[in-house]
């Protein structure tokens, strides 16, 4: 199984500054046939479900503010919130679908 | 408007047997793969199975295999999970998502989420 790690498991950043999320497969989650990277990141504020933010590493959701990005392929991707709001609050997940389905274990951002 | 609803959650004793179900709407349901999810409490999101639009494919986490079972019924707009043989570190928040592009793919949307405790 591709275990996917994220760091860090938390930060603290203030309203209108950067923040920045990492996530690591055991191994490659990107087909060179296809150039696509099997990753997607989800948004979970507390006591609702997850939402799917970006899928194929860089694609953002229809409806997702411009101001989440993502970046990487092959084992290490990152997304950034390149202008942190108050609506931010949550925990941050990576999931691969490379190979069958594994998330990261989370990453909680607060207002510094 | 699509929407998910999960139900079947409750109290269960380890040993135990609980079904859950998803109800879809708002999208043709037989197009799609879904998937269930779980998350325990205060704890991150694990994965736990999938099935394909058809009904035909299954997949699932080591952790469920052999306990659990996907199944939908596409003429009712339903997705199923029949777990047997429950363990406390089932207790979870089971989400049901429907699967944007096959069985291998990101969840979009999910449902509110149905608790299963499993105690004595």
């Amino acid at each position: 199984d591709i275990v996917m790690t994220q760091s860090p498991d938390s930060l603290a950043v203030s309203l209108g500054e950067r923040a920045t999320i990492n996530c690591k497969s055991s191994q490659t989650v990107s087909y060179s046939s296809n150039i696509k990277n099997y990753l997607a990141w989800y948004q979970q504020k507390p006591g609702q479900p997850p939402k799917v933010l970006i899928y194929w590493a860089s694609t953002r959701e229809s409806g997702v503010p411009d101001r989440f990005s993502g970046s990487g392929s092959g084992t290490d991707f990152t997304l950034t919130i390149s202008s942190l709001q108050a609506e931010d609050v949550a925990v941050y997940y990576c999931q691969q679908y490379y190979s069958s389905v594994t998330f990261g274990g989370g990453t909680k951002v607060e207002i510094k | 408007e699509v929407q998910l609803v999960e139900s079947g959650g409750g109290l269960v004793q380890p040993g135990g047997s609980q079904g859950l179900s998803c109800a879809a709407s708002g999208f043709i349901f037989s197009n799609y793969a879904m998937g269930w999810v779980r998350q325990a409490p205060g704890k991150g999101l694990e994965w736990v199975s999938s099935i394909g639009d058809s009904g035909s494919n299954t997949h699932y986490a080591d952790s469920v295999k052999g306990r659990f079972t996907i199944s939908r019924d596409n003429s009712k707009n339903t997705l199923y999970l029949q777990m047997h043989d429950l363990r406390a570190e089932d207790t979870a928040v089971y989400y049901c998502a429907r699967q944007v592009s096959g069985m291998y793919s990101w969840f979009d949307p999910w449902g509110q989420g149905t608790l299963v405790t499993v105690s004595s």
